[in-house]
């Protein structure tokens, strides 16, 4: 079955403790993002990668590191979380990005819901 | 830059009624608008998207939109609501050129009553 999968659904931590959002799609897909999800706001753009090793900032890129070792991998790492990044994340992916050259919507993951303290 | 905006942040509507969701866009070239919807704990998934070509767009569970240019709209429609499209749903725009700069609105949260 075509997924992203992402882990953990839910997050409750600590200030300043360092943590690691997985997020894994079995689709050969290229491209994979990172969404927060707050009320009111919709869905803002974290990162994004075009491929293996290619990693761009989004909208709201302060605070958060990706890396693409492999291509269908894309951790989101928080170095040292704070309070305001309390949020519903998203992962999510397309074969060949979002615009011209691709006709094909984003498959979306299921969701992590952090909460730090 | 393109943005999204979803004038409704929370609709209730009758089962059997028809459902109306507004979404007005900000681009000046061609966009690509999407409609997802977001049931309760889970991820977004596409209802239909339009690229170009014929303005009105069928799309998944009976839902379409129309593409007004002059109007810059797309809203989403169905005829009659299921009570189990009570859910969020989002528009977005994305732009013809770029492979990467989607814009998400804020969401309207759609109530079904008995």
């Amino acid at each position: 079955e075509a997924q992203v999968t992402q882990n953990p659904r839910y997050l409750i931590t600590v200030t300043g403790k360092k943590l690691t959002v997985t997020c894994s799609q079995n689709m050969n897909h290229e491209y994979m993002s990172w969404y927060r999800q707050d009320p009111g706001l919709g869905l803002r753009q974290i990162y994004y990668s075009m491929n293996v090793e290619v990693t761009d900032k989004g909208d709201v890129p302060e605070g958060y590191k990706v890396s693409r070792k492999e291509k269908r991998n894309f951790p989101l790492i928080l170095e040292s979380p704070s309070p305001n990044q309390t949020s519903l994340y998203f992962c999510a992916s397309s074969p060949r990005g979002v615009g011209l050259y691709s006709n094909q919507p984003q498959h979306f993951g299921d969701g992590t819901r952090l909460s730090i303290l | 830059a393109q943005s999204v905006t979803q004038p409704d942040i929370h609709i209730t509507v009758s089962e059997g009624a028809s459902l109306e969701l507004r979404c007005n866009y900000s681009y000046g070239a061609t966009p690509y608008l999407f409609w997802y919807v977001q049931s309760p704990g889970q991820g977004l998934q596409l209802l239909l998207k339009y690229f170009s070509g014929d303005t009105l767009v069928q799309g998944i569970k009976g839902f379409e939109a129309e593409f007004k240019r002059s109007q810059s709209s797309f809203n989403l429609r169905k005829p009659s609501v299921h009570w189990s499209d009570a859910a969020e749903y989002f528009c977005a725009v994305g732009p013809e050129y770029n492979n990467n700069d989607m814009r998400f609105g804020a969401g309207t949260r759609l109530t079904v009553k008995p």
